[in-house]
């Protein structure tokens, strides 16, 4: 079975400063991984995905996650932080050879940057 | 990416009656979801909503309470049921376009039960 979890229900970050939100994840076969944003009365929008071959994955709004299979961990990180990128994040696994596209998201976690 | 529409985008129901949330995909996908987000929380998955026969429900959802339908590859609906003050959520669609792994969201449907 598959479980994601985010260490950090709320995160507070200065405009500028680096952001970085944890998640860690059980798969018992080789993980897709995922990181959703969603703003305020909005759905669900994907940053960045891993599935297979480069473990540091690039997506929108500058924001990157690194694989580290020996971590079962995909930390979201972002070098500077933008008023703009207040939000909820999540993070979320598949287990695609088993169970396809049936996505479980960790609980989130809410960024809140500062000026 | 798929653009997903939902409706209604928001409502306000009395408690024992029952709404249908519909979600309208603008090309062909080969799986569909529902989900719930529960006020502060997370997202569960519902069901699968499988093309042409019955929904799939995942642990703690019943088809009575939560009936689904999908005709075809590019639609499907979701009732809530009797639905009671604990069902007040935002209930969300989703749909994994061309069998990527990537799913694509609605806005979602929030709903209040009073």
């Amino acid at each position: 079975a598959q479980s994601v979890t985010q260490l950090g229900s709320h995160v507070s970050v200065s405009e500028g400063a680096l952001v970085l939100l944890r998640c860690n994840y059980s798969s018992s076969v080789p993980p897709y991984l995922f990181w959703y944003v969603q703003y305020p009365n909005q759905g669900l929008q994907l940053l960045l995905k891993y599935t297979t071959g480069a473990t540091l994955v690039k997506g929108i709004n500058g924001f990157e996650a690194e694989f580290k299979k020996s971590e079962t961990s995909f930390h979201l990180t972002k070098p500077s932080a933008h008023m703009s990128d207040a939000a909820e994040y999540f993070c979320a696994v598949s287990e695609r050879e088993t169970s396809g596209s049936r996505l479980t998201f960790g609980e989130g976690t809410q960024l809140t940057v500062n000026p | 990416s798929a653009v997903i529409s939902q409706k209604p985008s928001r409502d306000i129901c009395q408690r024992g009656t029952s709404l249908t949330i519909q979600c309208q995909v603008d090309s062909q996908v080969t799986m569909m979801f529902w989900y719930r987000q529960q006020p502060g929380q997370s997202l569960t998955l519902i069901a699968t909503a499988n093309q042409g026969s019955e929904a799939t429900y995942e642990s703690g959802f019943v088809i009575d309470k939560f009936p689904i339908s999908r005709p075809n590859l590019t639609f499907s609906t979701l009732t809530v049921s009797n639905m009671s003050p604990e069902d007040s959520s935002i209930y969300l669609c989703s749909a994994d376009r061309a069998n990527t792994g990537e799913l694509f969201f609605g806005e979602g449907s929030r709903l209040t039960v009073l």
